[in-house]
């Protein structure tokens, strides 16, 4: 089936630098892409939409500028946190959508742990 | 925008009975609802869903019910065994955005 992969899992940065989080569907095309992002004991709260060949979509509240999203290509979204922060540190899940079935899939990537010491 | 409420929380069931999560939402827009299990670090799995032309769907041991006009839906465990216990997530959809709002999360414990 159709898979979603991100990369790094895991990432510990230093607070002021940027670290970039990738999110790549394997063996389908997805226009659009979504990142999420959850604090330990919360539910997943929806960061921005990822338009690919346009500008990302940003939820309320959410920092356009600190949180850049590069959709470069069909198959590949890219997250990344600018000048992080200790506060910064979460759980970032990225999703994107396979509608050649007309079920509409919905698949996650594995998710990216960010620690910003 | 969706604003998606789930109860309860936390909901411990001795092992063989049933668990009950409940979630309403705001959007009439919605049409798609899964549910989803996650452990800790994971990506969410999902465990169900419904669409908005079914009040019912069940799969074994696990059935989500569906009320338009209440905008509610829930999650029904039958049988629960050890391996059920984790943290449970609803979500509401509008396939026309494909914008996924999550409820705020129930952490199940099954009992042995």
């Amino acid at each position: 089936g159709a898979v979603v992969s991100q990369h790094p899992s895991r990432v510990i940065c230093k607070s002021g630098t940027s670290v970039k989080i990738e999110c790549r569907s394997l063996d389908f095309q997805a226009t659009t892409m979504f990142w999420y992002r959850q604090f330990p004991k919360q539910s997943l709260m929806l960061m921005a939409t990822s338009n690919e060949g346009s500008k990302a979509t940003y939820e309320q509240g959410v920092e356009k500028d600190k949180f850049l999203i590069n959709h470069a290509s069909l198959t590949l979204s890219t997250l990344t946190v600018t000048s992080a922060h200790p506060e910064d540190s979460s759980f970032y899940i990225c999703s994107a959508t396979d509608s050649r079935d007309s079920g509409n899939t919905i698949y996650f990537g594995e998710g990216s742990w960010l620690t910003v010491v | 925008g969706e604003n998606v409420e789930q109860h309860p929380s936390t909901l411990s069931v001795q092992e063989g009975d049933s668990a009950v999560i409940k979630c309403t939402y705001s959007d009439s827009a919605s049409n798609y609802f899964p549910w989803y299990k996650q452990e800790l670090g994971k990506r969410p799995q999902l465990i169900i869903d419904i669409r908005s032309n079914v009040g019912e769907k069940k799969d074994q041991r696990i059935a989500v019910t569906l009320n338009k006009t209440a905008k509610h839906f829930s999650l029904h465990i039958t049988e629960t065994q050890p391996e059920d216990s984790a943290v449970y997530f609803c979500a509401a959809m509008d396939f026309g955005n494909e914008k996924l709002t999550f409820g705020t999360g129930t952490r199940l414990t099954i009992i042995p």
